[in-house]
């Protein structure tokens, strides 16, 4: 049972294009959402993250868009660079599901960005 | 301000045999998560401690357990190494004590069961 889907394995850019990472979840009890990176041999750094009660968050070449209708939620990296390269990944937590939720992280399974010079 | 650490960066074990993983959070926080990630299943939760108390637990079998010290420094044991637990386990902590937060990432400890 995903509940966190990132149905692209791999995304493929040119430098100086915008990249558009996708997400989609099922579990409506979830109202907060985060976006990581992640190189190999190290742990996720996170991006940026959202709540539910807005529909857009930015820092700097970074933005997060979410659409609770469709429970789909996208990352976009304007303007994308080589070292923007890495896996993303998303994830989600809910505060209405009480302590079941507690430091508890969904991520889906990743989407490997290459952003080529 | 000092990340996450982790100790040992890499280990290998064989099947029987126990292990224990280290995790010291960022100074001033109090939650510990830990997660492990494997090809197939990806990042999966397997606790979270506050306090020295488990909050929250994921759905993996009892050989899987962990504790947090009074300076919230974390450990987690699994016992009757698998093959299948092979895997990069990451621990991550947080300041905040409500149920949804940024989490920051140590960068893993490897084990690989022979």
């Amino acid at each position: 049972d995903q509940q966190v889907k990132q149905n692209s394995p791999s995304l493929s850019v040119q430098e100086g294009r915008i990249s558009i990472l996708n997400c989609d979840y099922t579990n409506s009890m979830f109202d907060y959402f985060l976006w990581y990176k992640k190189y190999p041999a190290e742990g996720p750094t996170f991006l940026i993250s959202i709540s539910s009660i807005k529909d857009k968050n930015e820092d700097g070449r970074f933005t997060v868009f979410l659409n609770k209708s469709a429970k789909h939620l996208s990352l976009h990296i304007v303007p994308s660079q080589p070292g923007d390269s890495a896996v993303y990944f998303c994830a989600a937590s809910g505060r209405r599901a009480g302590g079941t939720s507690y430091g508890k992280l969904t991520f889906g399974q990743g989407t490997i960005l290459t952003v080529h010079p | 301000k000092a990340g996450v650490t982790q100790t040992p960066r890499y280990l290998i074990k064989t099947r029987g045999q126990q292990v224990t993983l280290s995790c010291s959070p960022i100074s001033g926080h109090r939650s510990v998560s830990w997660y492990q990630q494997t090809p197939g299943q990806g990042l999966q939760f397997l606790f979270e401690y506050f306090s020295e108390t488990q909050r929250n637990k994921g759905n993996f079998p009892g050989r899987f357990s962990g504790r947090q010290f009074s300076n919230s420094r974390s450990e987690m044991n699994v016992s009757t190494l698998e093959l299948g637990d092979s895997a990069l386990y990451l621990c991550a902590s947080s300041g905040l004590a409500g149920a949804y937060n940024e989490q920051f990432f140590g960068p893993g400890t490897r084990l690989t069961v022979l």
